[in-house]
């Protein structure tokens, strides 16, 4: 079955700090891999995507890394914000396409002042 | 552009009650999906939709039931609520099929059935 692990469940930082979040997953065929952010009370949003041969993707403060062979995701936060503080969601694509995208449980990080 | 928007934000139902969400986006997507989120749990594909007149079941689809009549719009019915059918729900749409391409989620509308 496909499945998509994250850890940990949840994480608090200071503000300023950095952390990473992990993401294992056992879907295959693999496609890409997509990291949203999920605000409180909205929609997820995605921030990056990552193809099969791509190891390291930035969009400003966030960075996500793939290792394809060990199937693991990384998305490391530099410098974090208070704004940071959401839920974090990895989402595996399968080559079926559109109605085959697995969903983690997500990583509730908060930035504490 | 007011991308993908939910109708209504919160509703309460009483068991037995049917009600209708409507999903609307503007950006011309082919392909919008209805899921379920669950506290402890990941979004869930209910249902989904490849174009006008066409839809197909997700992974929970027991109990609901939609429709895809204009390509902007994506209705999910509950024809007989159930306590279990408390949640979030999100709508989402994408442009085509293809993997990379990437979904964009609506707000959300929480519905609780006492």
């Amino acid at each position: 079955k496909n499945q998509v692990e994250q850890s940990p469940q949840s994480l608090i930082i200071l503000e300023g700090k950095n952390c990473t979040l992990q993401c294992n997953y056992t879907v295959s065929p693999f496609s890409n891999l997509r990291w949203y952010k999920q605000d409180t009370g909205r929609g997820p949003v995605s921030l990056t995507i990552m193809t099969f041969s791509e190891n390291t993707k930035s969009n400003g403060r966030y960075t996500a890394t793939l290792d394809a062979d060990t199937k693991q995701s990384s998305l490391h936060i530099t410098a974090s914000q208070l704004s940071d503080s959401a839920s974090y969601i990895c989402v595996v694509i399968t080559l079926g396409g559109y109605s085959t995208l697995t969903f983690g449980k997500g990583t509730m990080l908060l930035v504490s002042p | 552009n007011a991308g993908v928007t939910q109708t209504p934000k919160f509703r309460v139902l009483k068991t037995g009650q049917s009600m209708t969400l409507l999903c609307a986006q503007d950006m011309n997507h082919e392909y919008m999906y209805w899921y379920r989120q669950d506290p402890g749990m990941g979004l869930r594909l209910i249902h989904y939709s490849v174009g006008e007149g066409t839809t197909a079941k997700g992974e929970v689809p027991d109990g609901y039931n939609v429709s895809r009549l204009k390509k902007q719009n994506f209705l999910l019915g509950l024809e007989s609520a159930a306590p279990s059918q408390t949640s979030v729900y999100f709508c989402a749409s994408m442009w085509t099929g293809r993997q990379s391409n990437e979904q964009f989620f609506g707000p959300g509308t929480r519905l609780t059935v006492l």
